[in-house]
């Protein structure tokens, strides 16, 4: 069956401190990915995505993430992070050959200290 | 309207009662979809919506229903809640399904 894992549950990174969060997934077939942020009691931002190409996307805020076919990753970095950045990242992972149906990881909580 | 509202903000419910949550986009997006999400569980499929007129089962169908009449309303209904159904659910469209998907601010539900 089609997983995805964010291996850190909690990750505390120092203000202007590089980032980065881990996704890797298990699927039988060529995935499509995406990384999300939800900040407290609010929806799904989409940070950036993956479809077919060039392998290190960038995205929004400085976000950027590198998808690896023979590690089956999607990892999302940032070189300096601001406090603004605390919040929850989703990465998310799809496939045509599995009716594009979304799977989301458990997610990961940024805590930024000043 | 711009983009996915939802409606209640928040809801406490009596288990037993029925209830339904409103989602509506203004994008006149084919694909639409609703999620739960819990505390280290991420988001699970509930139901989808391909194109209006039509609707498929996700991971966690039991216990809801859904309908698609029209492009921009996609109602989520408990017939009769009960307290696993306490959760934060989202609401969220695509283009088309496989696209990204843009998120509504959520209807947390308490059912007691």
């Amino acid at each position: 069956a089609q997983s995805v894992t964010q291996p850190d549950i909690h990750i505390t990174v120092s203000e202007g401190a590089s980032l980065e969060l881990r996704c890797n997934y298990s699927y039988g077939a060529t995935p499509y990915l995406f990384w999300y942020v939800q900040s407290p009691g609010q929806g799904l931002q989409l940070l950036l995505k993956y479809f077919s190409g060039d392998t290190l996307v960038q995205g929004i805020k400085g976000f950027e993430a590198e998808f690896k076919r023979s590690q089956s990753s999607f990892n999302l970095r940032k070189p300096s992070v601001h406090w603004s950045d605390a919040a929850e990242y989703f990465c998310a992972v799809g496939a045509k050959e599995y009716g594009n149906k979304l799977v989301f990881g458990a997610g990961t909580i940024l805590r930024v200290k000043s | 309207i711009a983009g996915i509202t939802q409606a209640p903000t928040s809801q406490i419910l009596a288990a037993g009662r029925r209830m339904t949550l409103r989602c509506t986009q203004d994008m006149r997006h084919n694909a639409m979809y609703w999620y739960r999400q819990d505390l280290g569980l991420g988001l699970r499929l509930i139901h989808y919506s391909n194109t209006a007129g039509t609707t498929g089962k996700g991971e966690v169908p039991d216990g809801y229903s859904v309908s698609r009449a029209n492009t921009d309303d996609f109602p989520l209904t408990l017939a009769s809640a009960v307290p696993s159904q306490t959760s934060v659910y989202f609401c969220a469209s695509s283009k088309e399904r496989g696209n990204e998907q843009f998120f509504g601010p959520g209807t947390r539900l308490t059912v007691l």
